[in-house]
């Protein structure tokens, strides 16, 4: 129920291609979706964000899809660069009634844009 | 210093040692997390720390224990650790435990012989 399911593993990209990452969820109680970017040597970043109500977000190069019905998420890199190698994460969260909110992440997707 | 620092950043020990690993953020945040990161691996949620007070331990073994002295400042002791406990071992914070947006040091590497 918890569990945020992440694919593909790895991906390797041309530079300018459009890298894709999907997640799937279970829990439809999750109300934020954020996408964490993670370079060797440091921990994750927030990169982008969604909340349900939406069904896209764009920030620069990267874009969420949301598909509330099917619970899956996904994000796209356009015209990928070289520098945009990294480790991505999809994560989900609820309210918690005042409590901590906690992230559960998918398990990564290593991505490898090549020049 | 900026944002969320940790010290040491690579630590090698053996099964009997004792060690600390340090957290400290700058961005006077009032929560902070420890995280498990291993290969392949979702991020793992270990303990939640709310203004000093510890909110949430999730299910870790008792070899592992975190200290809050205070809002900027966070422990975590390891004492007769496992093979299997080697991982990167990553700090966060967030402003309130409410917020979204969790801001990750650069994480210390660890290894068990």
């Amino acid at each position: 129920q918890q569990q945020v399911k992440q694919s593909p593993q790895s991906l390797i990209v041309q530079k300018g291609g459009i890298p894709i990452i999907n997640c799937a969820y279970e829990n439809t109680a999750f109300d934020y979706f954020p996408w964490y970017q993670q370079f060797p040597g440091k921990g994750p970043a927030l990169l982008i964000a969604i909340r349900p109500d939406v069904s896209e977000k764009k920030e620069g190069r990267f874009t969420i899809s949301f598909n509330k019905s099917a619970k899956q998420f996904s994000l796209h890199i356009m015209d990928s660069q070289p520098g945009d190698s990294a480790t991505y994460f999809c994560a989900a969260s609820q309210d918690s009634s005042g409590s901590a909110r906690q992230l559960t992440f998918g398990s990564g997707t290593q991505l490898t844009v090549l020049p | 210093e900026t944002g969320v620092t940790q010290t040491p950043r690579h630590l090698v020990m053996g099964m009997t040692n004792k060690k600390s690993l340090k957290c400290e953020q700058h961005l006077g945040h009032n929560a902070m997390y420890w995280y498990k990161q291993s290969a392949k691996k979702p991020l793992e949620l270990m303990f939640v720390y709310n203004f000093k007070e510890q909110t949430e331990n999730n299910s870790v073994p008792s070899r592992f224990s975190p200290e809050c002295p205070n809002s900027s400042h966070l422990f975590l002791h390891l004492h007769t650790l496992q093979p299997e406990d080697s991982a990167l071992y990553l700090c966060a914070s967030t402003r309130t435990s409410t917020d979204n947006e969790q801001f990750f040091g650069p994480g210390t590497r660890l290894t068990v012989l």
